[in-house]
């Protein structure tokens, strides 16, 4: 089972849409988590972190299960600005090597008018 | 500028050529991390650093090498470059807190041919 796993999509979807990616991972001594936002050919940059308790930022809502090692990201009216790759990351272990962070390959996005 | 700067940002090399990849923060971070990003590979780490006399490999480190300069400064090295090694190349930094997410450079584009 690899370490982070998302949907690769792409998820097409229309201006003003809801959509939401979901990730699961796979050490359950992962101490933290965000969702990274690529643009083509760009750096990663960090979107939100993750807790249990449930994140908002404007029209992104993360959320992350321990129980079931699960981490969603919902985006509710897309814009066309949104079209990007979401990036599942999880951090931490139970030795040092476990606080680099670990990336899933990314779930694309493409918001269309 | 740029808090974490990567030169060169492209970069066309022959097999078998010894190139250098620098990386240099204003952040004032301890943590400096180098990641390879491959087309339906996601972004994987090569080495990483907590500290000047700190450096670890990470999960592809084969044919690699870094050296920590300073505190700011993180360089990657290929000593024999090949043409599997043609990658999009990232550096990043980090705080030591947990829950912290990474700041990445720009990326380096190498191509080895």
């Amino acid at each position: 089972r690899k370490e982070v796993e998302q949907d690769p999509g792409p998820f097409n979807v229309p201006e003003g849409a809801t959509v939401a990616f979901n990730c699961t991972y796979s050490n359950s001594a992962s101490q933290s988590f965000f969702w990274y936002r690529q643009d083509c050919r760009k750096e990663p940059k960090l979107l939100m972190s993750v807790y249990s308790s449930g994140n908002e930022d404007g029209r992104f809502t993360a959320q992350l299960n321990r129980a079931s090692q699960y981490i969603s990201l919902l985006i509710r009216d897309s814009k066309l600005s949104d079209s990007a790759t979401y990036l599942c990351v999880v951090k931490g272990g139970h030795n040092q090597a476990g606080t680099a962070l670990i990336f899933g390959k990314g779930t694309t996005l493409s918001v269309s008018s | 500028d740029a808090d974490v700067t990567q030169t060169p940002r492209n970069r066309i090399t022959k097999t078998g050529k010894r190139i250098m990849l620098e990386c240099s923060q204003t952040k004032g971070h301890d943590r400096m991390y180098w990641y390879r990003q491959d087309p339906g590979l996601g972004l994987r780490l090569i080495y990483y650093s907590f500290d000047v006399k700190d450096i670890n490999k990470g999960e592809i480190s084969d044919g690699y090498s870094v050296s920590r300069q300073a505190q700011a400064k993180f360089s990657l090295s290929l000593e024999s470059a090949i043409p599997n090694q043609t990658a999009l190349y990232f550096c990043a930094t980090s705080s030591d807190g947990e829950g912290y997410g990474y700041t990445f450079g720009s990326g380096t584009r190498l191509t080895v041919v």
